[in-house]
């Protein structure tokens, strides 16, 4: 009954490593996102996803791909691991781009070492 | 582009007091949603304001939104235990098409019973 779910909800991996983070939702919303929440809570957008469609792409080393195989997967991928890329990853889902509550997942608590 | 700012970072209050946390954008928005974010949980949505001036009420917490839709408030009467944890607004610009909400860096609000 899970809305929105994330995979692995903690990951711990060596510099270097590529790794990637699964996201689903099933409510049926047009748009998922992801953020990274930073050791000071703060949320930052990286990536949304409208029909398959990059929307938004902030300034977010290319290091970090989400890839989307249907409307209710966005799997965000990551090379090169660094020790800045720790962090909590959220993905979110919203009905459509422009309104609307999002839903998150329980997020990723990456850490690199 | 578009910020966020939320003050206070922290407010520590005695159970039973009232809180209040502040949200003022740097640009017009479309509407203004807030979170809330319970220790080692995710962001759950809160509610939605869209039109300027607009007040909305959820038992003890009360939301408004600016007239000149650029600022928000919410405000606890009374607090609980329960209200433990991290409040966040998020905006999205008035510019349309599928943006992601920036969201502020949030007010911790500590309890002391």
């Amino acid at each position: 009954d899970t809305a929105v779910s994330q995979t692995p909800k903690y990951l711990v991996t060596q510099m270097g490593n590529d790794k990637s983070i699964k996201c689903e939702q099933n409510l049926g919303h047009d748009t998922m996102y992801w953020y990274k929440q930073d050791s000071k809570k703060f949320l930052k957008i990286m990536f949304s996803y409208n029909n398959k469609e990059l929307i938004i792409n902030e300034t977010v080393p290319n290091r970090f791909s989400p890839k989307s195989p249907d409307k209710a997967h966005l799997n965000l991928h990551i090379n090169s691991l660094e020790l800045g890329d720790s962090a909590v990853y959220f993905c979110a889902s919203s009905r459509d781009g422009t309104g609307g509550g999002y839903t998150f997942g329980s997020g990723t608590r990456l850490t690199v070492v | 582009g578009q910020q966020v700012m939320q003050i206070p970072q922290y407010q520590h209050v005695q159970e039973g007091e009232d809180f209040t946390t502040y949200c003022n954008s740097s640009t017009t928005l479309s509407n203004i949603q807030w979170y809330k974010q319970r220790p080692g949980g995710h962001p759950v949505f809160l509610i939605q304001l869209v039109k300027s001036g607009e007040v909305k009420k959820q038992k003890r917490l009360t939301f408004q939104f600016g007239e000149a839709k650029k600022n928000s408030s919410l405000h606890i009467t009374a607090t609980q235990t329960t209200d433990v944890g991290t409040y966040f607004c998020a905006g999205k610009g008035s510019g349309g098409g599928a943006d992601g909400l920036t969201f502020g860096k949030g007010t911790h609000l500590i309890i002391q019973p």
